[in-house]
């Protein structure tokens, strides 16, 4: 069985400022990690994944995040955020096998002050 | 990079009448497609898998007979809640997995009056 967490439900950052979102999983196998952001009554976008190789994994809007096995963690920065970085973010894992299904934490809201 | 589209983005129906929603995978081949459910300041809850040609796997808890699912094709799944109540009232979103990527739908936001 798989399972993530996000711990907290609410970041609020200023503009400028660093953006850290932690998530942690559990998986009795190498699992895929993946980080979705959803916009207010819209769906989910892929910010960035990882699957094999490096660890440290560059996405969309800036964001990266790294794979760290021994602290199972996929924590999500960005250096610098911006207003428009402002929205749900969900980390999931899934198995590696084909048809697998994503098991999602319970997200996490992000603010950004001017 | 993929794409996965729903259709309609809003729907509202009366009460006892049944209304479908459409996803597609506009530029791959999906043989499995998930459907979630999302409620207010939540996170998405799987309701269950579709695969192309066979029946749906289905959550405990989710009553197959009310959320019925189709894949006809390869690109297309349905979803038909049947006998839609004001608690259906939901936004729903797909999801196709293409290679080791799962990309997600706009979501079908459902009121049932």
């Amino acid at each position: 069985a798989q399972s993530v967490t996000q711990l907290g439900s609410h970041v609020s950052v200023s503009e400028g400022a660093l953006v850290l979102l932690r998530c942690n999983y559990s998986s009795s196998v190498p699992p895929y990690l993946f980080w979705y952001v959803q916009y207010p009554n819209q769906g989910l976008q892929l910010l960035l994944k990882y699957t094999t190789g490096a660890t440290l994994v560059k996405g969309i809007n800036g964001f990266e995040a790294e794979f760290k096995k021994s602290e199972t963690s996929f924590h999500l920065t960005k250096p610098s955020a911006h207003m428009s970085d402002a929205a749900e973010y969900f980390c999931a894992v899934s198995p590696t096998g084909a048809n697998s299904k994503l098991t999602f934490g319970k997200g996490i809201t992000l603010s950004v002050r001017p | 990079g993929a794409v996965v589209s729903q259709h309609p983005s809003r729907v509202i129906c009366k009460s006892g009448t049944s209304v479908k929603i459409e996803c597609r995978s506009l530029d791959f081949q999906a043989t499995t497609m998930f459907w979630y459910r999302q409620f207010p300041k939540q996170s998405l809850m799987l309701m269950a898998t579709s695969n192309e040609g066979s029946k749906a796997t289905y959550e405990q808890g989710v009553e197959k007979d009310k959320f019925l699912i189709n894949h006809a094709s390869l690109t297309l799944s349905t979803l038909t809640v049947t006998s839609a109540h004001p608690e259906d009232s939901s936004f729903y979103i797909c999801s196709a997995r293409n290679g080791n990527t799962i990309y997600f739908g706009e979501g079908s936001w459902l009121t049932v009056v």
